[in-house]
């Protein structure tokens, strides 16, 4: 079965300090991942997706195959970045509904 | 432009009424989803319109929830017989193709007494 296992529930770091929130993944094919953002009040957007190997605001994401893995990583978080963060799959053939974690609530103390 | 929006944003009915949510997507899309989200959890899938039809809609619930989208724009999600489980966020996402960036609405609150 296709599953997205996002293991914290809430992650708090200092401002400034490296962010890295888990996700993994369970498919048998290929398929593509993508990083959804939902700031306080705000609707859930796209952060970033693998495929186009870009470092939107500062997060960037690898894909680890072998370990079934797409953490997001910044390397020096900001208050602003304090949001839901959702990990999500979508099949292989980039057709259809996307597969979601549960969230990460990252919170950035100053 | 104008993103997805959906209304009503907040929907109080009691139990065994019928609802209806409406999606109206960004122009041009062609591929439309809806997604439920309870509370903590990530939002999950219920149906796929690409133009008039349902690509997927393996996951609807059961046979209270039917989504339509007859002409290839606004879609409308309507719930039968609605229980206290259905209470949750229902998103309406659109993309381009079933390709690309799926574009969220801002949800609309169901809350079933």
């Amino acid at each position: 079965a296709q599953r997205v296992t996002q293991p914290e529930k809430l992650l708090s770091v200092f401002k400034g300090a490296p962010v890295e929130l888990k996700c993994n993944y369970s498919y048998s094919g290929s398929p593509e991942l993508f990083w959804y953002v939902q700031y306080s009040r705000q609707r859930l957007q796209l952060l970033l997706r693998h495929i186009s190997r870009e470092s939107i605001k500062g997060f960037t994401a690898d894909l680890n195959k072998g370990e079934t893995s797409f953490h997001l990583k910044k390397p020096f978080a900001q208050e602003e970045d304090s949001a839901m963060y959702y990990c999500a799959l979508q099949r292989g053939g980039s057709q259809g509904n996307l597969i979601f974690g549960k969230g990460t609530k990252l919170s950035v103390k100053p | 432009g104008a993103g997805v929006s959906q209304t009503p944003s907040n929907k109080v009915t009691e139990k065994g009424k019928y609802v209806e949510l409406r999606c109206d997507p960004i122009s041009g899309h062609t591929a439309l989803y809806w997604y439920r989200q309870s509370l903590g959890q990530g939002p999950e899938f219920l149906i796929y319109f690409q133009g008039t039809g349902a690509a997927d809609d393996s996951g609807l619930p059961n046979d209270r929830f039917f989504a339509v989208r007859p002409e290839g724009s606004v879609s409308t999600l309507k719930i039968q017989r609605t229980e206290r489980g259905d209470s949750a966020v229902y998103l309406c996402a659109s993309s381009f193709s079933g390709a690309d960036t799926q574009y969220f609405g801002p949800g609309t609150r169901l809350t079933v007494l």
